[in-house]
């Protein structure tokens, strides 16, 4: 169980266009959701938290017009990168909370590989 | 320094010796977390251990916390060549509402 899935996996898209991500939680219902951006051989940064039914809170330094995030039901989130550039190119990673033993544990998604020529 | 610190930075070791990890974080949690990413896939959840625990072992994991010196220790026994991948540890701080923060990452390289 506590499958999270990502779509698609990979996409190469031209400057200026914008690209849709979607993070799907397949087993489990997640009011909360998290996009993630990783560059090569660095850690993870939390770029927002996608609430169900509200608006996303961004982290610091994080463009919320140009990475819009919709959280429209209990098992999908979708992060729309807006304008795409070629410093936009990088891995993006959702997850989704999930209530376990009384804690909430977060299951991750495999990943989005963007790429912006 | 950032909250999640791994150490060392990459290890390499021979199939079948033990393989520890270390990690270093700065403010209370509510529990720390491990996961294995091989390269340009997603993070697995290897093991999470809460603040009030000390030890947890799941299979050839083993995992130490120690709160009063903000640490955690995970160790794989009879390392493989398929534990090959990334290893980062990630806080859920007290006060954070499940957001984690991830250290820098560990790259193990098991060889054959």
């Amino acid at each position: 169980g506590a499958v999270v899935s990502q779509h698609p996996s990979r996409v190469i898209c031209k400057s200026g266009t914008s690209v849709k991500i979607e993070c799907r939680s397949l087993d489990f219902q997640a009011t909360t959701m998290f996009w993630y951006r990783q560059f090569p051989k660095k850690s993870l940064m939390l770029m927002a938290t996608s609430n169900e039914g509200s608006k996303a809170t961004y982290e610091q330094g994080v463009e919320k017009d140009k990475f819009l995030i919709n959280h429209a039901s209990l098992t999908l989130s979708t992060l729309t990168v807006t304008s795409a550039h070629p410093e936009d190119s990088s891995f993006y990673i959702c997850s989704a909370d999930r209530l376990a033993g009384g804690e909430y544990e977060q299951y991750f998604g495999p990943g989005t590989r963007l790429t912006v020529t | 320094s950032q909250q999640g610190e791994e150490d060392p930075q990459a290890l390499s070791i021979q199939e079948g010796e033990n393989a520890t990890m270390n990690c270093s974080y700065k403010t209370s949690i509510n529990n720390l977390q491990w996961y294995r990413q091989n390269s340009g896939r997603g993070l697995v959840h290897l093991i999470l251990i809460r603040s009030n625990e000390r030890e947890k072992h799941s299979g050839r994991l083993r995992v130490t916390l120690d709160t009063s010196k903000k640490s955690s220790s995970l160790l794989i026994t009879a390392s493989r060549a398929a534990d090959t991948a990334s290893y980062f540890c990630a806080t859920d701080a007290i006060g954070a509402n499940s957001k984690l923060t991830f250290g820098k990452g560990i790259t193990l390289s098991v060889r054959p």
